[in-house]
């Protein structure tokens, strides 16, 4: 039973253009959701996160938006740059009292960023 | 800060053989977590500790698989024996009290 579901295996977007990437997920008790970003050989690095009482978190030319109602989260890189090239993992958890508990990992988004 | 350091990052041995894969998380998290990624999954949890003690295992298959954290900081993720369905990067990931997880490069298991 997949909880977190990245329907998109691979996305080509070219240079300076926005990137959207969309992550589903089926557990209504997930309140905090993370995106990591992973390039090949090397463990997944964290991006940005939001919790479930916010609709929109911003960092940089990074954005993820929560739309709890429908159990839909997306990223959006704004411009695109070809080091933004990797594979981008979603990830949902529940939360007490300030800590994460495990993370449920989607299957991954290959991003590729054409010059 | 030193990031979260694995050893081996590569590993081929034949089914039923047993292998051993170090962690050593980043100094004063003492959360410890090994995940198993699948080539076209996501990391999938297969324990986790606090500090010593392990507070989630629930999808460590116990009958092959043992992991253990002496001393609250290195961690050794064991498989015994391995079965050709192991082949897997396994990832160590370590975090500050539970919030943001910070991962390891990975070892990457073959087995033939």
């Amino acid at each position: 039973d997949q909880q977190v579901k990245q329907n998109s295996p691979s996305l080509s977007v070219q240079e300076g253009r926005i990137s959207i990437l969309n992550c589903d997920y089926t557990n209504s008790m997930f309140d905090y959701f993370l995106w990591y970003k992973k390039y090949p050989a090397e463990g997944p690095t964290f991006l940005i996160s939001i919790s479930s009482i916010k609709d929109k978190n911003e960092d940089g030319r990074f954005t993820v938006f929560l739309n709890k109602s429908a159990k839909h989260l997306s990223l959006h890189i704004v411009p695109s740059q070809p080091g933004d090239s990797a594979v981008y993992f979603c990830a949902a958890s529940t939360r007490h009292g300030g800590a994460t508990n495990k993370l449920i990992f989607g299957t991954g988004t290959l991003l590729a960023v054409q010059p | 800060e030193a990031g979260v350091a694995q050893s081996p990052r590569y590993k081929i041995i034949e089914k039923r053989q047993s292998v051993a894969f170090w962690c050593n998380p980043i100094s004063g998290h003492a959360t410890l977590y090994w995940y198993q990624q699948i080539l076209g999954q996501g990391p999938k949890l297969l324990i986790q500790f606090q500090n010593n003690g392990v507070v989630d295992d629930s999808q460590l298959p116990k009958d092959r698989f043992s992991a253990e954290r002496l001393k609250g900081v290195d961690s050794t993720l064991k498989i015994q024996p391995a079965k050709l369905e192991d082949s897997a990067v396994y990832l160590c990931a370590s975090s500050l009290q539970g919030t943001e997880q910070y991962f390891g490069p990975g070892t990457r298991l073959t087995v033939t």
